[in-house]
């Protein structure tokens, strides 16, 4: 079955603790991104992949990071997390273009 | 990519069709109209693209006008499973999100 696969779904952290959500895709596929959802403010990108070891800046990077050693996999890295990162979180994968773009079940993320 | 506007919120009365309207006057030449679909807060869920012409699949229609500034997206008999929120994107490299329209089906 095609899946994308989100590590934890739910987690509460405290403000600085280093954290990361993983994120498995099982398609093969090129193109992976990470959005965050907000009340009132939709779905935001993050960051996006179009390969291995290629990544790039979305809309709302600051305070996160990336990698994509390995086509499967495309964790986020919270280095030091803060209140405002508090957020629903979800990964994406998908063939070049991000055509039909598979979505993860998502993380909800609390920073206190 | 260009942007999209949608009306913020819709109903629709079960087994009629749903027809969700999107703007995109800023459309350019290699960019598609896709649409996507979330349930509450679960991941989104990819429904149709296209191109130019009209499309169709086992979910919806889309209708993208000839000058391609403007599309609909129609669920021919929409269920209350339908329920969700609707997102018209236009881009080519990236899905920039907007507000989408929330589209209530009622009994």
């Amino acid at each position: 079955e095609a899946q994308v696969t989100q590590n934890p779904r739910y987690l509460i952290t405290v403000t600085g603790k280093k954290l990361t959500v993983t994120c498995s895709q099982n398609m093969n596929h090129e193109y992976m991104s990470w959005y965050r959802q907000d009340p009132g403010l939709g779905l935001r990108q993050i960051y996006y992949s179009m390969n291995v070891e290629v990544t790039d800046k979305g809309d709302v990077p600051e305070g996160y990071k990336v990698s994509r050693k390995e086509k499967r996999n495309f964790p986020l890295i919270l280095e030091s997390p803060s209140p405002n990162q508090t957020s629903l979180y979800f990964c994406a994968s998908s063939t070049p273009g991000f055509t039909e773009a598979f979505f993860g079940q998502g993380t909800r993320l609390t920073v206190v | 990519d260009a942007k999209t506007t949608q009306p913020p919120s819709m109903d629709c009365a079960e087994g009629r069709a749903a027809n969700l309207p999107c703007n995109h006057s800023t459309i350019s030449g290699n960019e598609y109209v896709y649409w996507y679909r979330q349930i509450h807060s679960q991941g989104p869920q990819y429904i149709i693209h296209g191109l130019k012409n009209n499309e169709t699949n086992e979910m919806a229609s889309l209708i993208i006008t000839e000058d391609r500034k403007s599309s609909t997206l129609i669920l021919p008999h929409a269920t209350l499973r339908d329920t969700a929120v609707y997102y018209c994107i236009v881009g080519y490299e990236a899905l920039n999100f907007g507000k989408g329209t929330s589209l209530l089906v009622t009994p």
